[in-house]
């Protein structure tokens, strides 16, 4: 099945800095790959997604950028705010012959943002 | 628009005791997926339905987790002879499924087992 790596587990950077947080997955057939931001004792909120056929995506000051040959995707958080403070999980997803698109997740990486 | 509800939001039950976890999903939302989150990881996959059929039951640890959605909306899961091990938060997503955008998954706000 399908493996996740996420680094770093933690990240501190000072407002207004950028952040970056990498992803690898380990099955070649993987097509939709999302980022998930979590607050403490809160859902997971979608924040942004990318499918296989597009390089980079870019929403307002985060992006996430997709290298299908050497199978990682990495995010990209610009002008960080102490509310961008969380913990974010990338996901992958190969959809199975039984119609399942379910999400594997990486381990999270605990964003803090330094006013 | 109303999105995914849990319920309960918490709940301690002692070892040995069955469990019913509810998630009403996003009307409209065909495909409907149970998570778990154990403290510090990420979640992990355990069952998934399009409409009212289990298409999906690979994550499921053991017999002892059960799920059902009987109508196709809202759904349960079920755990019996809970044991310390189950304690975690249980996370219900639900999906516009094969019909339109079977990617982009919503989550419940959860529930949180602890298991004594």
């Amino acid at each position: 099945g399908e493996n996740v790596e996420q680094h770093p587990s933690t990240l501190s950077v000072q407002e207004g800095d950028s952040a970056v947080i990498k992803c690898t997955y380990s099955d070649s057939a993987s097509n939709y790959f999302p980022w998930y931001k979590q607050e403490l004792g809160k859902r997971p909120q979608l924040i942004i997604d990318i499918r296989s056929n597009v390089g980079e995506k870019k929403d307002q000051r985060i992006a996430v950028t997709l290298n299908k040959t050497a199978k990682h995707f990495s995010l990209h958080i610009t002008e960080t705010q102490p509310e961008d403070s969380a913990v974010y999980f990338c996901a992958a997803v190969n959809p199975s012959g039984a119609g399942s698109y379910q999400l594997t997740f990486g381990k999270g990486t605990k964003l803090s943002v330094i006013p | 628009g109303a999105g995914v509800s849990q319920t309960p939001s918490n709940k301690v039950t002692e070892k040995g005791k069955y469990v019913e976890l509810r998630c009403d999903p996003i009307s409209g939302h065909t495909a409907l997926y149970w998570y778990r989150q154990s403290l510090g990881q990420g979640p992990e996959f355990l069952i998934y339905f399009q409409g009212t059929g289990a298409a999906d039951d690979s994550g499921l640890p053991n017999d002892r987790f059960f799920a059902v959605r009987p109508e196709g909306s809202v759904s349960t899961l079920k755990i019996q002879r809970t044991e310390r091990g189950d304690s975690a938060v249980y996370l219900c997503a639900s999906s516009y499924g094969l019909a339109e955008n079977p990617y982009e998954q919503y989550f419940g706000p959860g529930t949180r087992l602890t298991v004594t």
